[in-house]
Formats: C-alpha cells, sequence, structure tokens
C-alpha cells in the first residue's frame, strides 16, 4: 500500500523567512511519481512539481526549491524568502507507475506566513 | 483553455436525498478521478476511471456511484447522500500519455453539506 506522512500540521514563519515543508513517502513500486500542490485560501489545487522516481536531480523555480533523495524515500520543499502570498496548505502526493490516475495524499502542511 | 469543471460549487442537501455532482473536461484525457478532502485526513480517492466504460473504487468508495459514458464527463452520484458525506470534493483528469502525463488537473471544488 503507498502512504505519503507529512508530520508537520501546522508552520508559521515570519515573513523573508525560508522554511521546508517535509514529505516521506511508502511504496513498493520501483516506477512511482511525486507531487506537490499548493491549496490557497480560496481553496483550489495548484500544481507545484512533478517528480519521477528515476529523476534524483534537485529542482529549483524561482523562490521554490524540491530536495528528492530516493535513500530516504523523502521529497521536501523549501521555500526560500517566504511571502505573504504563500500562506496555503500544501500537499505532498505519490502517483503510481501508470501516472497519475491514482495519487495518494499526505494529509497536509499548513503554512502561515506572519508579516 | 484547459480546465476541468465541477458543478455545482456549493450544495446544501437533506439527508436521501439523491444529488449528482457533475465534471467535465475539455483536454481529451483518458483518467477521471474523483476525491474527497476532510479535515486533517487530505485528498482521498472515491473513485477513478480509466477510459470511456472503465471505473474502479478507489479508497473510499462506500456511499457513491460514478459512470464514464462519454470521455469527457465523469459524474459523481450520492444516492442517499448522508452527514458522513459532508466534505470538499474534487474531480480531476489526466492524460495517460507519459510524455503528457504532467499533471493531474483538478477541478474548483464542491462543497457538499447534508444536513
Amino acid at each position: 500500500a503507498q502512504k505519503v506522512t507529512q508530520a508537520q500540521t501546522e508552520i508559521s514563519v515570519v515573513e523573508k523567512e525560508d522554511v521546508t515543508l517535509d514529505c516521506v513517502y511508502e511504496t513498493r513500486d520501483t516506477t512511482y511519481y511525486l507531487f506537490w500542490y499548493k491549496q490557497p485560501p480560496s481553496g483550489e489545487l495548484v500544481f507545484l512539481i512533478r517528480r519521477n522516481s528515476f529523476d534524483e536531480q534537485n529542482e529549483i523555480s524561482g523562490r521554490y526549491s524540491w530536495n528528492f533523495q530516493k535513500s530516504t524515500s523523502s521529497f521536501n520543499f523549501t521555500i526560500t524568502a517566504s511571502q505573504v502570498v504563500d500562506s496555503a496548505v500544501y500537499f505532498c502526493a505519490l502517483g503510481s507507475n501508470f501516472g497519475n490516475e491514482k495519487l495518494t495524499f499526505g494529509t497536509g502542511t499548513r503554512l502561515t506566513i506572519i508579516p | 483553455e484547459a480546465q476541468v469543471t465541477q458543478n455545482p460549487r456549493y450544495l446544501i442537501t437533506v439527508t436521501g436525498k439523491k444529488l449528482t455532482v457533475t465534471c467535465s473536461q475539455n483536454m481529451n484525457h483518458e483518467y477521471m478521478s474523483w476525491y474527497r478532502q476532510d479535515p486533517g485526513l487530505g485528498l482521498r480517492q472515491i473513485y477513478y476511471s480509466m477510459n470511456v466504460e472503465v471505473t474502479d473504487k478507489g479508497d473510499v468508495p462506500e456511499g457513491y456511484k460514478v459512470s464514464r459514458k462519454e470521455k469527457r464527463n465523469f459524474p459523481l452520484i450520492l444516492e442517499s447522500p448522508s452527514p458522513n458525506q459532508t466534505s470538499l470534493y474534487f474531480c480531476a483528469s489526466s492524460s495517460q500519455r507519459q510524455d503528457l502525463n504532467t499533471e493531474a488537473f483538478f477541478g474548483q471544488g464542491t462543497r457538499l453539506t447534508v444536513v
């Protein structure tokens, strides 16, 4: 069975601080996909990144970066120089070896950026 | 514009009164899914479909029905809603093609309250 654990339920940081959201996953598949989605207060789900299990390169997109480590089954997400607009619930998700037909989500981390 | 459209966005109903939440996508995607989001539980998959007339249960299918008669539509049916089905529901679609299979596109969500 697949499982995603986001141990941090809520995090609050002061604006401009860096913050890392943790994600640990469990799967028996050799090919799988990992995702991060953002859910702002308006409620929609915003896709941030997809990473397949064969690509362990870290990725940077502006203030966002992701650290994928198969050895520890983790896919952590760092926001550098946080801004109030980053306040949201962030979900990590695990896809099967087919892709996106079935996503297993973590319980989410509520991030609050304090001005 | 590529999108997944759910209707209605908000719905309050009474116990036992059958209802349908519609979902439509304009991207010719093969995969479609329904998820429910509950506080502290993240998103959990209800049903998914890998193509027309092909559906299967997700993690929490009890009390729900789906059908996939056309590729673009995937309605969620609650034959006899109960208060424990009060939740935020999301429809998602994605492509079967690995070269296009970058993300699951989510609808805006339907907030359902059963009283």
